[in-house]
Protein backbone atom coordinates (compact mmCIF):
# COMPACT_ATOMS: atom_id res chain seq x y z
CA UNK A 1 0.00 0.00 0.00
CA UNK A 2 1.42 3.57 -0.87
CA UNK A 3 2.17 5.72 1.77
CA UNK A 4 3.20 9.57 1.48
CA UNK A 5 4.58 11.70 4.74
CA UNK A 6 5.45 15.24 4.29
CA UNK A 7 7.94 16.60 6.37
CA UNK A 8 9.73 20.43 6.99
CA UNK A 9 9.46 23.29 9.41
CA UNK A 10 6.24 24.13 10.77
CA UNK A 11 7.46 27.67 10.84
CA UNK A 12 8.98 29.90 7.87
CA UNK A 13 9.53 34.01 8.63
CA UNK A 14 7.74 36.24 5.73
CA UNK A 15 9.81 36.42 2.66
CA UNK A 16 12.03 33.17 3.32
CA UNK A 17 11.62 30.06 1.83
CA UNK A 18 9.74 27.28 2.63
CA UNK A 19 10.81 24.15 1.93
CA UNK A 20 9.32 20.85 1.77
CA UNK A 21 9.68 17.09 1.25
CA UNK A 22 7.11 14.36 0.72
CA UNK A 23 8.37 10.26 1.63
CA UNK A 24 7.36 7.95 -1.01
CA UNK A 25 6.87 4.08 0.98
CA UNK A 26 5.10 1.35 -0.40
CA UNK A 27 6.15 1.63 -3.76
CA UNK A 28 8.34 3.37 -6.06
CA UNK A 29 8.27 7.09 -7.32
CA UNK A 30 10.01 6.70 -10.51
CA UNK A 31 6.89 4.94 -12.31
CA UNK A 32 5.52 5.91 -15.19
CA UNK A 33 1.65 5.82 -14.60
CA UNK A 34 2.29 8.81 -11.73
CA UNK A 35 3.06 12.39 -11.23
CA UNK A 36 3.76 13.41 -8.31
CA UNK A 37 1.74 16.30 -6.54
CA UNK A 38 1.76 18.93 -3.85
CA UNK A 39 -1.56 20.98 -2.88
CA UNK A 40 -2.62 23.05 0.42
CA UNK A 41 -5.38 24.37 2.41
CA UNK A 42 -5.15 27.54 4.00
CA UNK A 43 -7.53 28.27 7.10
CA UNK A 44 -10.76 28.61 6.09
CA UNK A 45 -10.52 28.35 2.62
CA UNK A 46 -10.52 25.31 -0.01
CA UNK A 47 -8.26 23.26 -1.71
CA UNK A 48 -5.44 24.73 -3.88
CA UNK A 49 -3.12 22.68 -6.06
CA UNK A 50 0.28 23.73 -6.34
CA UNK A 51 1.84 21.31 -8.42
CA UNK A 52 2.48 17.92 -10.12
CA UNK A 53 5.46 16.24 -11.05
CA UNK A 54 7.03 13.47 -13.00
CA UNK A 55 10.09 11.32 -11.95
CA UNK A 56 11.52 12.36 -14.91
CA UNK A 57 11.46 16.31 -13.77
CA UNK A 58 8.52 17.52 -16.09
CA UNK A 59 6.01 19.51 -14.31
CA UNK A 60 3.05 21.48 -14.25
CA UNK A 61 2.57 24.18 -12.11
CA UNK A 62 -0.67 26.30 -10.96
CA UNK A 63 0.07 29.51 -12.81
CA UNK A 64 -0.77 31.53 -9.40
CA UNK A 65 2.29 30.38 -7.86
CA UNK A 66 4.23 29.36 -10.82
CA UNK A 67 7.01 32.22 -10.40
CA UNK A 68 7.55 31.00 -6.33
CA UNK A 69 7.68 27.61 -7.28
CA UNK A 70 10.76 24.95 -7.68
CA UNK A 71 9.40 21.17 -7.73
CA UNK A 72 11.97 18.22 -7.77
CA UNK A 73 12.31 14.64 -7.59
CA UNK A 74 15.08 12.58 -6.05
CA UNK A 75 14.72 8.67 -7.48
CA UNK A 76 17.36 7.80 -4.87
CA UNK A 77 15.46 8.50 -1.94
CA UNK A 78 11.99 7.75 -3.27
CA UNK A 79 11.03 11.41 -2.71
CA UNK A 80 9.89 14.47 -4.54
CA UNK A 81 9.90 18.20 -2.74
CA UNK A 82 8.49 21.61 -3.09
CA UNK A 83 10.45 24.76 -2.19
CA UNK A 84 8.34 28.05 -2.09
CA UNK A 85 10.13 31.70 -2.25
CA UNK A 86 9.23 34.60 -0.61
CA UNK A 87 6.58 33.13 1.74
CA UNK A 88 3.95 35.59 3.26
CA UNK A 89 1.41 35.22 5.68
CA UNK A 90 -1.08 34.18 2.68
CA UNK A 91 1.45 31.13 2.55
CA UNK A 92 0.22 29.84 5.86
CA UNK A 93 -1.60 26.33 4.90
CA UNK A 94 -1.92 22.75 5.65
CA UNK A 95 0.45 21.52 2.93
CA UNK A 96 -0.18 17.93 1.19
CA UNK A 97 1.82 15.87 -1.14
CA UNK A 98 -0.16 13.51 -3.13
CA UNK A 99 0.22 10.91 -6.06
CA UNK A 100 -1.79 11.41 -9.24
CA UNK A 101 -2.34 8.51 -11.13
CA UNK A 102 -1.91 9.33 -14.91
CA UNK A 103 -2.28 6.38 -15.81
CA UNK A 104 -4.97 7.53 -18.42
CA UNK A 105 -4.18 11.04 -18.50
CA UNK A 106 -1.38 13.49 -17.01
CA UNK A 107 -4.82 15.51 -15.87
CA UNK A 108 -5.90 13.41 -13.58
CA UNK A 109 -7.29 13.02 -9.60
CA UNK A 110 -5.14 12.08 -6.76
CA UNK A 111 -5.46 8.53 -5.46
CA UNK A 112 -2.59 8.29 -2.15
CA UNK A 113 -2.41 11.33 -0.25
CA UNK A 114 0.17 12.24 3.22
CA UNK A 115 -2.01 13.60 6.33
CA UNK A 116 -0.69 16.80 5.94
CA UNK A 117 1.74 19.18 7.53
CA UNK A 118 1.01 22.42 9.00
CA UNK A 119 3.12 25.21 7.56
CA UNK A 120 2.67 28.94 9.01
CA UNK A 121 4.63 31.95 8.50
CA UNK A 122 4.95 34.49 11.14
CA UNK A 123 7.82 36.22 12.51
CA UNK B 1 -9.27 28.54 -14.76
CA UNK B 2 -12.69 26.48 -13.92
CA UNK B 3 -14.37 27.03 -11.05
CA UNK B 4 -16.04 24.48 -9.67
CA UNK B 5 -19.21 25.48 -6.89
CA UNK B 6 -19.96 22.81 -4.14
CA UNK B 7 -23.01 23.12 -2.38
CA UNK B 8 -24.41 22.64 0.54
CA UNK B 9 -21.70 23.71 2.57
CA UNK B 10 -22.67 21.73 5.35
CA UNK B 11 -25.53 19.18 6.04
CA UNK B 12 -27.08 17.42 9.29
CA UNK B 13 -28.25 13.50 8.86
CA UNK B 14 -29.17 11.10 10.24
CA UNK B 15 -27.70 7.39 10.35
CA UNK B 16 -29.58 5.56 7.62
CA UNK B 17 -30.22 9.13 5.52
CA UNK B 18 -29.28 9.47 1.97
CA UNK B 19 -27.46 12.15 2.00
CA UNK B 20 -26.68 14.52 -1.68
CA UNK B 21 -24.10 16.77 -2.50
CA UNK B 22 -23.52 18.98 -5.21
CA UNK B 23 -20.49 20.13 -7.67
CA UNK B 24 -21.41 22.50 -10.39
CA UNK B 25 -18.26 23.50 -13.07
CA UNK B 26 -18.03 26.99 -14.56
CA UNK B 27 -17.73 24.87 -17.98
CA UNK B 28 -18.27 21.16 -19.14
CA UNK B 29 -15.64 19.08 -17.68
CA UNK B 30 -17.38 15.55 -19.84
CA UNK B 31 -16.50 13.17 -16.66
CA UNK B 32 -13.56 14.91 -15.25
CA UNK B 33 -14.82 14.76 -12.04
CA UNK B 34 -13.41 13.11 -8.49
CA UNK B 35 -14.86 13.28 -4.70
CA UNK B 36 -12.64 12.58 -1.92
CA UNK B 37 -13.96 12.37 1.87
CA UNK B 38 -11.46 14.05 4.44
CA UNK B 39 -11.52 13.54 8.10
CA UNK B 40 -9.40 15.64 10.51
CA UNK B 41 -5.91 15.11 11.12
CA UNK B 42 -6.07 12.09 8.31
CA UNK B 43 -4.70 11.55 4.56
CA UNK B 44 -8.06 12.77 2.40
CA UNK B 45 -9.42 9.90 0.51
CA UNK B 46 -10.38 9.08 -3.04
CA UNK B 47 -13.93 7.73 -3.34
CA UNK B 48 -14.99 8.47 -7.21
CA UNK B 49 -12.90 9.07 -9.91
CA UNK B 50 -14.66 9.87 -13.75
CA UNK B 51 -17.63 11.09 -12.10
CA UNK B 52 -18.95 7.82 -11.42
CA UNK B 53 -16.58 5.06 -11.00
CA UNK B 54 -15.97 3.98 -7.20
CA UNK B 55 -12.16 3.38 -6.05
CA UNK B 56 -11.47 -0.34 -4.90
CA UNK B 57 -11.92 -1.00 -1.41
CA UNK B 58 -14.80 2.11 -0.74
CA UNK B 59 -18.46 0.95 0.26
CA UNK B 60 -21.13 0.74 -2.47
CA UNK B 61 -23.30 3.22 0.06
CA UNK B 62 -21.24 6.06 -1.93
CA UNK B 63 -21.97 6.95 -5.52
CA UNK B 64 -21.70 9.33 -7.83
CA UNK B 65 -23.28 10.84 -11.55
CA UNK B 66 -23.48 13.34 -13.64
CA UNK B 67 -21.11 14.81 -16.59
CA UNK B 68 -20.24 18.84 -18.32
CA UNK B 69 -21.00 20.79 -14.96
CA UNK B 70 -23.35 18.99 -12.78
CA UNK B 71 -21.90 16.44 -10.71
CA UNK B 72 -23.23 14.34 -7.57
CA UNK B 73 -22.41 12.31 -4.95
CA UNK B 74 -24.87 10.59 -2.97
CA UNK B 75 -24.22 8.48 -0.06
CA UNK B 76 -26.62 5.84 0.85
CA UNK B 77 -27.59 4.91 4.27
CA UNK B 78 -25.09 7.09 5.52
CA UNK B 79 -23.35 5.49 8.34
CA UNK B 80 -21.98 7.28 11.67
CA UNK B 81 -18.08 6.91 10.15
CA UNK B 82 -19.04 8.74 6.98
CA UNK B 83 -18.70 12.22 9.07
CA UNK B 84 -16.12 14.49 7.49
CA UNK B 85 -15.73 16.60 4.96
CA UNK B 86 -16.31 15.69 0.79
CA UNK B 87 -14.82 18.14 -2.04
CA UNK B 88 -14.93 17.49 -5.54
CA UNK B 89 -11.94 17.98 -8.03
CA UNK B 90 -11.95 18.82 -12.08
CA UNK B 91 -9.35 16.42 -13.94
CA UNK B 92 -10.55 18.58 -17.23
CA UNK B 93 -7.62 21.02 -17.16
CA UNK B 94 -4.95 23.02 -15.63
CA UNK B 95 -4.97 24.34 -13.02
CA UNK B 96 -6.89 21.63 -11.47
CA UNK B 97 -9.33 22.79 -8.92
CA UNK B 98 -11.56 21.91 -6.02
CA UNK B 99 -15.23 22.74 -4.89
CA UNK B 100 -15.01 24.32 -1.26
CA UNK B 101 -16.01 21.17 0.86
CA UNK B 102 -19.33 19.97 2.43
CA UNK B 103 -19.23 19.11 6.18
CA UNK B 104 -21.25 16.21 6.42
CA UNK B 105 -22.81 15.42 9.78
CA UNK B 106 -23.82 12.01 10.95
CA UNK B 107 -26.21 11.81 14.32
Amino acid sequence: QLQLQESGPGLVKPSETLSLTCTVSGGFISTSDSFWGWLRQSPGKGLEWIANTYYSGSSYYNPSLRSRITVSVDTSRNQFSLILHSVTAADTAQYYCARCDTSHSEISWFDSWGQGILVTVSS
Amino acid sequence: DIQMTQFPSSVSASVGDRVTITCRASQGISSRLAWYQHKTGKAPKLLIYGASSLQSGVPLRFSGSGSATDFTLTINNVQPEDSATYFCQQANSFPLTFGGGTNVEVK
